[in-house]
């Protein structure tokens, strides 16, 4: 049985920090999604990553994959308060659509 | 449509009562799936379609929960005789044949009084 598990499952930091999220997950897989959820919404696909070592960017969040170690990282550079939400990852453990576990989920708050 | 639909959006409902949840995916997307989100909680897969073959129901909680699907178009969740520990958001998701990732629908928050 696939197990995806996030740490931490709550952050508070400063403003300007930086600070990375962990998903471990516990069977062979190659395609693992970051997803972001803002209270009360739907979630929101951040980065898709396919391959062992795939790094993909966007603003202030960086998400890599390594394959090998059943591991993927989401690290924030110089946190703004808008990066406060909910940051899901998810792994499958087949090729094509088959149903993504998720991890707990990571409640990210960024204070002043 | 443009996005994944889902309704109602929001759904108060007495314990023992039945209930319904509508889901219309995007339009040729072949991959439907239901989750739970408990409050605060990640998410629990329900059930799983994909195209016309059977679907994979294993995620469904009990036999109270049952679900179907109109070809590769709107997708019904029933719950009944809700109760209280049914209370969360139920999402839809979509996707094409094949694709990364899902897209998700704004959810059904099912509060049982």
């Amino acid at each position: 049985e696939l197990k995806v598990e996030q740490n931490p499952l709550f952050l508070s930091m400063q403003e300007g920090k930086n600070y990375t999220i962990y998903c471990n997950y516990s069977t062979t897989s190659d395609r693992l999604y970051w997803y972001r959820q803002d209270p009360g919404k739907s979630l929101e696909s951040l980065f898709v990553l396919l391959s062992n070592g795939a790094v993909k960017q966007e603003g202030r969040l960086m998400a890599s994959l390594d394959t090998k170690a059943r591991l993927s990282t989401l690290h924030i550079t110089a946190a703004v308060h808008d990066l406060s939400a909910t940051y899901f990852c998810a792994v499958d453990s087949n090729s094509g659509n088959t149903p993504l576990v998720f991890g707990k989920g990571t409640r990210l708050s960024v204070i002043a | 449509g443009a996005g994944v639909s889902q309704s109602p959006s929001n759904k108060v409902t007495e314990k023992g009562k039945d209930v319904e949840l509508r889901c219309d995916p995007i339009s040729g997307h072949t991959a439907l799936y239901w989750y739970r989100q408990r409050l605060g909680q990640g998410l629990e897969f329900l059930i799983y379609f994909q195209g016309n073959s059977a679907p994979d129901k294993s995620g469904l909680p009990s036999d109270r929960f049952s679900a179907e699907r109109t070809g590769e178009s709107v997708s019904t969740l029933t719950i009944q005789r809700t109760q209280q520990e049914d209370s969360a958001v139920y999402l839809c998701a979509s996707s094409p044949t094949g694709s990364l990732g899902y897209t998700f629908g704004s959810g059904t928050r099912l509060t049982v009084v």
